[in-house]
């Protein structure tokens, strides 16, 4: 059972254009939704995260737009370059009363090129 | 500041072969994270610790995968007996007190003949 669906599988995108990934999932639980950014041969790392007291974060040319009553969450690249060439991929875990981290279930990945 | 540090990088070994994958994650963390990625089926958590306890291994596929963390500056994972459909590249992940941000460590590419 996939919990969290993640689309497109694959995005070709020209340098400066708006590169635009989504996500779905399933359960409610769910209260952190991060995505990561994966090179080839690298570790996932951390690029942006949310939770859904929030319907919109920025940072710099990142943003996650959220909708919790849809059960969506979407990662949008402006002025995309050609340094994000990658893979993203959404996430999402529960959380506790402590505030700790939980196991994260990820999407199955979008491999992003932007054409120069 | 060292990040997570694994150890194999790259590992080839035959069928049956014991395997074990190492990890020693950032100073002062403490909870600590094993995924396992494939083409097939992407990133999958398959155990987490916390405080060196482990707290959910309902991830780890059957009883040839065990996983340790006798401190909190080093954890095992181990498959015995190996099989090719355990190759995989195998990532150790940990997070620090009160904060969801996983760090990643630049995993360990298994591959089972």
């Amino acid at each position: 059972q996939q919990q969290v669906k993640q689309s497109p599988q694959s995005l070709i995108v020209q340098k400066g254009g708006i590169s635009i990934i989504n996500c779905a999932y399933e359960n409610t639980a769910f209260d952190y939704f991060p995505w990561y950014q994966q090179f080839p041969g690298k570790g996932p790392a951390l690029l942006i995260a949310i939770r859904p007291d929030v319907s919109e974060k920025k940072e710099g040319r990142f943003t996650i737009s959220f909708n919790k009553s849809a059960k969506q969450f979407s990662l949008h690249i402006m002025d995309s370059q050609p340094g994000d060439s990658a893979t993203y991929f959404c996430a999402a875990s529960p959380s506790y009363s402590g505030g700790g981290a939980d196991g994260l279930t990820f999407g199955k990945g979008t491999h992003l090129i932007i054409q120069p | 500041d060292a990040g997570v540090i694994q150890s194999p990088r790259h590992e080839v070994t035959e069928m049956g072969q014991e395997v074990t994958l190492r990890c020693k994650p950032i100073s002062g963390h403490d909870y600590l994270f094993w995924y396992r990625q494939t083409m097939m089926r992407g990133l999958e958590l398959l155990i987490y610790f916390n405080n060196n306890v482990p707290i959910d291994d309902s991830g780890m596929p059957e009883d040839r995968f065990s996983a340790k963390m006798p401190n909190a500056s080093f954890s095992t994972l181990k498959i015995q007996p190996s099989e090719p459909r355990d190759s995989a590249v195998y990532f150790c992940a940990s997070s620090s007190p009160g904060r969801h941000e996983q760090f990643f460590g630049p995993g360990t590419r298994l591959t089972v003949l």
